[in-house]
């Protein structure tokens, strides 16, 4: 199985700033990376795929960026809807594995 | 508009079988490309992908549970059908059913019902 790793597991921030969430590949899944967006209780909601595809619909500040093993999400401009547990997904190969999630909270 | 509607019991007993049904709209199971998924999470855990159907009937399970699970589909009721053997306090968790297409040759689990908790206890 293919493991993936988030950094760092929680982060606290203020409107405004800017956030970036890591994503490790126990191997090499080329550009086969989503990420999504979780709020509590709410199921799991697209945000990117291909690793730097924006989900139509998705705010411009969001951006996704790596390929092969390391994979970054950026949130350039902190907005209060934003804070939520982000989590990726490698899409290269069966089991599709997710990474245990960051999660963005109110500084 | 694409839909889905996790259904099944909110509480099972260890050793119980589990049987959840996805209900979903907005597509069909025989178009090419399209596939039913499900996901759990247990409470402030991560995701977990448990099994995946294909609309040609082709079918994917997590190794590490495959001995456990079985997918069917039944594309007149627009119904996925997953089943879940020997139940633990373990698979507490909330299942989630999803669509699952490509987009741009990618993978995607898109959009997911709004999920089914399900407690495993005596």
């Amino acid at each position: 199985d293919i493991q993936m790793t988030q950094s760092p597991s929680s982060l606290s921030a203020s409107v405004g700033d800017r956030v970036t969430i890591i994503c490790r590949a126990s191997q090499s899944i080329s550009s086969n990376l989503n990420w999504y967006q979780q709020k509590p209780g709410k199921a799991p909601k697209l945000l990117v795929y291909g690793a730097s595809t924006l989900q139509s619909g998705v705010p411009s500040r969001f951006s996704g960026s790596g390929s092969g093993t390391d994979f970054t999400l950026t949130i350039s401009s902190l907005q209060p809807e934003d804070f939520a547990t982000y989590c990726c997904q490698q899409s290269n190969s069966p089991p599709w594995t997710f990474g245990q999630g960051t999660k963005v909270e109110i500084k | 508009q694409i839909t889905l509607k996790e259904s099944g019991p909110t509480l099972v007993k260890p050793t119980q079988t589990l049987t959840l049904t996805c209900t979903f709209s907005g597509f069909s199971l025989s178009t090419n490309g399209v596939g039913v998924g499900w996901i759990r999470q247990p409470p402030g855990r991560a995701l977990e992908w448990l099994a995946l159907i294909y609309w040609d009937d082709d079918k994917r399970y997590s190794p590490s549970l495959k001995s456990r699970l079985t997918i069917t589909k039944d594309t007149s009721k627009n119904q996925v059908v997953l089943t879940m053997t020997n139940m633990d306090p373990m698979d507490t968790a909330t299942y989630y059913c999803a669509h699952r297409r490509l987009k741009s040759a990618i993978q995607i689990f898109d959009p997911w019902g709004q999920g089914t908790l399900v407690t495993v206890s005596s």
